[in-house]
């Protein structure tokens, strides 16, 4: 059963408009929340994180929104440049020694010139 | 190195075989963790080790997966046995301490059983 949904597989836009990217969970132990690109053949790269204590944070064009009324987060790119174009994944994780992420499957961006 | 690094990057075996895969953090670094990534998947928890001790394996699957770091750098994942649902991307990553979730990844190996 999946903890974390991605909802949406694929995502397209054109370059310099907004991107957002959604996430639902339904374990409301998480306590931190964080967001990962992947481009092909390479692991997942660290984006941006959020605590449960916060409702958003904002790094750069990347901002990410927390609601935990709604156990929903989404990832902000704002503006969208082709070289975003990956695949995003949400984690969560839970509190104490629990430090394992749980992911979601990914929603695949391209960001078109 | 400058990042982590996993060797081989991809390994193809028998069923029924014997396999080992390295991954070799960034200096420093204590906490590391294996997951592994089946095709349309999110990575999937496997093992965590801080320093040399695994602090939480309850990701392993079964029995035929062990993982070691005797001296709290490389760490090997050994798969005994290898069955095609094996078949996976396997990836390391580490972070400066458990506290840490920011991890650093590797590029994976791609185990292919056949």
């Amino acid at each position: 059963d999946q903890q974390v949904k991605q909802n949406s597989p694929s995502l397209s836009v054109q370059e310099g408009r907004i991107s957002i990217l959604n996430c639902d969970y339904t374990n409301s132990m998480f306590d931190y929340f964080l967001w990962y690109k992947k481009y092909p053949a390479e692991g997942p790269t660290f984006l941006i994180s959020i605590s449960s204590i916060k409702d958003k944070n904002e790094d750069g064009r990347f901002t990410v929104f927390l609601n935990k009324s709604a156990k929903h987060l989404s990832l902000h790119i704002v503006p969208s440049q082709p070289g975003d174009s990956a695949v995003y994944f949400c984690a969560a994780s839970g509190t104490g020694n629990n430090r394992k992420l749980i992911w979601g499957l990914g929603t695949s961006l391209a960001v078109n010139p | 190195g400058a990042g982590v690094s996993q060797t081989p990057s991809n390994k193809v075996t028998e069923k029924g075989k014997y396999v080992e895969l390295r991954c070799d953090p960034i200096s420093g670094h204590t906490a590391l963790y294996w997951y592994r990534q089946s095709l349309g998947q999110g990575p999937e928890f496997l093992i965590y080790f801080q320093g040399t001790g695994a602090a939480d394996d309850s990701g392993l699957p079964n029995d035929r997966f062990f993982a070691v770091r005797p001296e709290g750098s490389v760490s090997t994942l050994k798969i005994q046995r290898t069955e095609r649902g094996d078949s996976a991307v396997y990836l390391c990553a580490s972070s400066p301490t458990s506290n840490n979730y920011g991890y650093t990844f590797g590029s994976g190996t791609r185990l292919t059983v056949v």
